[in-house]
């Protein structure tokens, strides 16, 4: 699976929407991009997905960059539940089914 | 949404020792997992499951490791002889089906190794 690249924090205030970039510039074409989140003491949490088209459901928007070699996971409005260690991974498909996690992103939340 | 749960929450145990790991997935989930997290660094995947077969494991997941299904049951991960060095949290997922479906994540089991 090809790598990631996120920084290594974020900090943010309740209420503010927060971009969580993502760089995977050897991206191959059949292989998705996946966040997942993890809180302290829980597992991780299936957040979005997305392949090449912009996606949106209850807890964030992905953006896909039209080369697909960027990614950005938009969250809308953030509450302190928000804060967590953010992880964008890449998956093929019709691959290999395991999670590949690097160190993420962790998000701070202040109220 | 969907829930994964784990027994037991911790677990203590003296090196040697044989220990397992209980995962009671998604009911209508038909591949699982198992991660091993070390207190400070990076999950990192283990094994996964399917049909009574290991699909696919990493170098992590050492002879001394074992998963099976009995039955439908739990999903187990057995650590026979434990050493220092499995003291980690482990968490057990699920998915509908391979590849693209989403994995979902129980709380984890600590497992300390004395």
């Amino acid at each position: 699976d090809a790598k990631t690249t996120q920084p290594d924090s974020m900090e943010s205030t309740e209420g503010e929407t927060v971009h969580l970039p993502c760089s995977h510039a050897t991206i191959s074409g059949n292989e998705y991009i996946y966040w997942y989140r993890q809180v302290p003491l829980q597992g991780p949490e299936y957040v979005t997905h997305g392949l090449q088209q912009n996606t949106t459901n209850s807890m964030a928007f992905l953006a896909i960059a039209s080369d697909r070699k960027s990614s950005t996971l938009i969250l809308p409005h953030v509450s302190l539940r928000d804060a967590a260690v953010y992880h964008c991974i890449l998956r093929d498909q019709g691959g290999s089914a395991k999670l590949i996690f690097g160190e993420g992103t962790k998000l701070t939340v202040s109220s | 949404g969907p829930k994964v749960l784990q027994i037991p929450s911790h677990q203590i145990i003296d090196m040697g020792q044989m220990v397992t790991l209980n995962c009671d997935p998604v009911s209508n989930h038909l591949y699982f997992y198992w991660y091993k997290q070390i207190l400070g660094q990076q999950m990192e995947f283990l094994v996964n499951f399917y049909n009574g077969k290991v699909m696919e494991k990493s170098k992590l997941f050492k002879d001394q490791f074992s998963v099976e299904r009995p039955d439908g049951s739990y999903f187990t991960l057995k650590i026979q002889p434990t050493a220092l060095e499995d003291s980690a949290v482990y968490f057990c997922a699920s998915s509908l089906d391979w590849g693209g479906y989403e994995q979902y994540f129980g709380p984890g089991t600590r497992l300390t190794v004395l």
